[in-house]
């Protein structure tokens, strides 16, 4: 079967780090795919790992392991327009089509 | 400016009706795809399409269909089948590279009295 999880919700509080993780099992696989999203609103794209190791973009950074299906998000020098859910997703290989996790809200504080 | 148009943002049907969902993208996309999103719940694909002319169920299917006759259009129809349509629906393309992420749309709420 296919199945990525992902933790529900978390709180943090503004300036701290926060990490989100996602574990995922899946028929293949042609890369991980975390994404933003503000309530109501679309998915706008993060990061992007198909091989094994940490990929830094500014405040945020993503982390792969694909011998153990696990991937983390990790959000630094938070601010409370970070608050939002977290989407993980992963490309299975030979088609077109994304798998995703049912996301994390995170909560940022004051 | 490119991009992907979801239209109408917020949508109304009574109970019963077929109603249709349209997505246009001007990127030149190859795939295009619709999800359902439920409160507090990941995205889930309703159908997806690699090329003109051809599309593939995804994991919710049953009571939506679609078409794909031009690059640039790919509607959802939500049939009187689907037996809890009320969701935000999302459209979303991607080229042909496997790096590239998908680019969405700004979705349609569509609510079924």
């Amino acid at each position: 079967g296919q199945n990525i999880d992902q933790p529900t919700e978390m709180t943090a509080t503004e300036g701290a780090i926060v990490q989100i993780n996602c574990t995922y099992q899946t028929s293949g696989f042609n890369g991980l795919f975390w994404y933003q999203q503000h309530a109501g609103e679309a998915p706008t794209f993060l990061s992007y790992n198909v091989l094994d190791g940490l990929e830094e973009k500014g405040r945020f950074s993503s982390f792969l392991s694909r011998s153990k299906g696990y991937s983390y998000l990790l959000l630094k020098e938070l601010q409370m327009k970070d608050s939002a859910s977290y989407l993980c997703a992963v490309k299975a290989s030979g088609t077109y089509k994304y798998i995703f996790g049912t996301g994390t809200r995170l909560k940022v504080l004051a | 400016d490119g991009g992907i148009t979801q239209s109408p943002k917020y949508l109304f049907r009574k109970e019963g009706q077929n109603v249709t969902l349209s997505c246009e993208q001007n990127l030149n996309h190859d795939a295009m795809y619709w999800y359902r999103q439920d409160p507090g719940q990941g995205l889930r694909l309703i159908y997806y399409s690699q090329i003109v002319n051809d599309f593939q169920k995804g994991d919710i299917a049953e009571g939506y269909s679609v078409s794909r006759e031009k690059k640039e259009s790919f509607p959802l129809t939500v049939t009187s089948a689907q037996k809890n349509p009320t969701a935000f629906y999302l459209c979303a393309s991607s080229p042909q590279s496997d790096r590239d992420t998908q680019y969405f749309g700004p979705g349609t709420r569509l609510t079924v009295l």
